[in-house]
């Protein structure tokens, strides 16, 4: 069974950093797409980044610069290194595996305040 | 990065019919079929219910079928039930963007 665990949300001042990590079981991690979306509360879906099987990384223009994707195959984990953090980076930050996104962790919510 | 046009609302009463419209432009909808749609409950992760414009993943009920012409995609559900009352958002490649996939805006579907 395809399971996907996020975890590493919180609490932070705006500027400050956190890092995401998604432990995903079920599946061979190093052979798929994995990709972080958003939703912040009340709102939509915004994809904020994808990380191909090969390593290449794709950033959504509100986050290119602060945020950093990255896996580790050997621990079958995602991250989201996030920097600079704003107010408006504040949502449910979700892992999503392949694209389209056939599976989903149930979210970890980033809250940016002071 | 615009997100593709959703209406905001679209509703119907069990057993009718409905069909919801995501609309963008020859960069992403018309220039490619990468259309997926995704149901999402309250407080829950959402779920993919078509991919590939009209295809449907194991386990989702033939009600729901995606079409596309143009730039507009449609997702209808026929024979509606109260469970498919829910949010539903539209996706799509997209060439005008680093990131490639874009979302719309998202559609909330209320059984009456």
């Amino acid at each position: 069974e395809v399971q996907l665990v996020e975890s590493g949300g919180g609490l932070v001042q705006p500027g400050g950093s956190l890092r995401l990590s998604c432990a995903a079981s079920g599946f061979t991690f190093s052979r798929n797409y994995m990709s972080w979306v958003r939703q912040a509360p009340g709102k939509g879906l915004e994809w904020v980044s994808i990380i191909y099987s090969g390593d290449s990384t794709y950033y959504a223009d509100s986050v290119k610069g602060r945020f950093t994707i990255s896996r580790d195959n050997s621990k079958n984990t995602l991250y989201l290194q996030m920097n600079s953090l704003r107010p408006e980076d504040t949502a449910i930050y979700y892992c999503a595996r392949d694209v389209p996104a056939g599976y989903w962790g149930q979210g970890t919510l980033v809250t940016v305040s002071s | 990065q615009s997100a593709l046009t959703q209406p905001a609302s679209v509703s119907g009463s069990p057993g009718q019919s409905i069909t919801i419209s995501c609309t963008g432009t020859s960069s992403d909808v018309g220039g490619y079929n990468y259309v997926s749609w995704y149901q999402q409950h309250p407080g829950k992760a959402p779920k993919l219910m078509i991919y590939e414009v009209s295809n449907r993943p194991s386990g989702v009920p033939d009600r729901f079928s995606g079409s596309k012409s143009g730039n507009t995609a449609s997702l209808t559900i026929s024979g509606l039930q109260s469970e498919d009352e829910a949010d539903y958002y539209c996706s799509s490649y997209t060439s005008s963007s680093t990131l490639l996939f874009v979302f719309g805006t998202g559609t909330k579907v209320t059984v009456l």
